[in-house]
């Protein structure tokens, strides 16, 4: 049980360029997330997925997708890489609804991206 | 204000020492709180939810007031390797679905 995987682990881009992050879950839970940390800073939620083919913007989504073809897979895309999308982009996944005590989100082991 | 705010620190204690966080929050309709743990450069990883009567984990206590609109942690008998960023996550309903909101994170350093 490899949890949540995510690769690269790390990449440089230039401006402009475009990537996929890669992220997969093997513990069969419908939500997924996709988080950037600063340095310094909390976690900020750019999109996330309560299912298969269901999606949904976080608190910065600007410049980035996302797809749920699968329940495993969420991979997040930036099209037109810019300095300031440079963070540490975390992926997530939990079992059920954030709703009650005790649900947590298992995360992967983050990918650092810079953008020269 | 910010939905979620805690202080950065770092808290420098020795070891043996007691130590305790505080997280305020905005939204009063919040349903749901947790403590995370994140070691340099790794990913966040659950300490423990925070329950409406409070809960104790070993050396670790988390209370819920939301009267007040906080949550603490408490360590007792600090360890050198409770060394770590605690972010404190607020659950909130936004949308149709239950959004988390992450602390920037409290900074504790624990010395011999």
């Amino acid at each position: 049980n490899a949890g949540v995987t995510q690769t690269p682990k790390f990449r440089i881009l230039k401006i402009g360029q475009s990537m996929t992050l890669q992220c997969t879950q093997d513990m069969n839970h419908n939500y997924m997330y996709w988080y950037r940390q600063d340095p310094g800073m909390g976690l900020k939620l750019i999109y996330y997925s309560v299912g298969a083919g269901i999606t949904d913007k976080g608190e910065v989504p600007n410049g980035y997708n996302v797809s749920r073809s699968t329940t495993e897979d969420f991979p997040l895309r930036l099209e037109l890489a810019a300095p300031s999308q440079t963070s540490v982009y975390f992926c997530a996944s939990s079992y059920s609804e954030l709703a009650g005590e005790g649900n947590e989100q298992f995360f992967g082991p983050g990918t650092r991206l810079t953008v020269l | 204000r910010k939905e979620v705010e805690q202080d950065p620190g770092p808290f420098n204690v020795p070891e043996g020492a007691t130590v305790a966080f505080n997280c305020t929050y905005s939204n009063s309709a919040s349903q749901s709180f947790f403590w995370y743990r994140q070691d340099c450069r790794k990913e966040p990883k659950l300490l423990m939810s925070v329950y409406s009567s409070g809960n104790e984990d070993g050396r670790f206590t988390a209370q819920l007031n939301r009267a007040s609109q906080y949550i603490s942690l408490l360590i007792r008998d600090s360890k050198l390797s409770d060394s770590a960023t605690y972010l404190c996550v607020v659950n909130s309903h936004r949308g149709g679905s239950y959004i988390p909101t992450f602390g920037r994170g409290t900074s504790l350093i624990v010395h011999p």
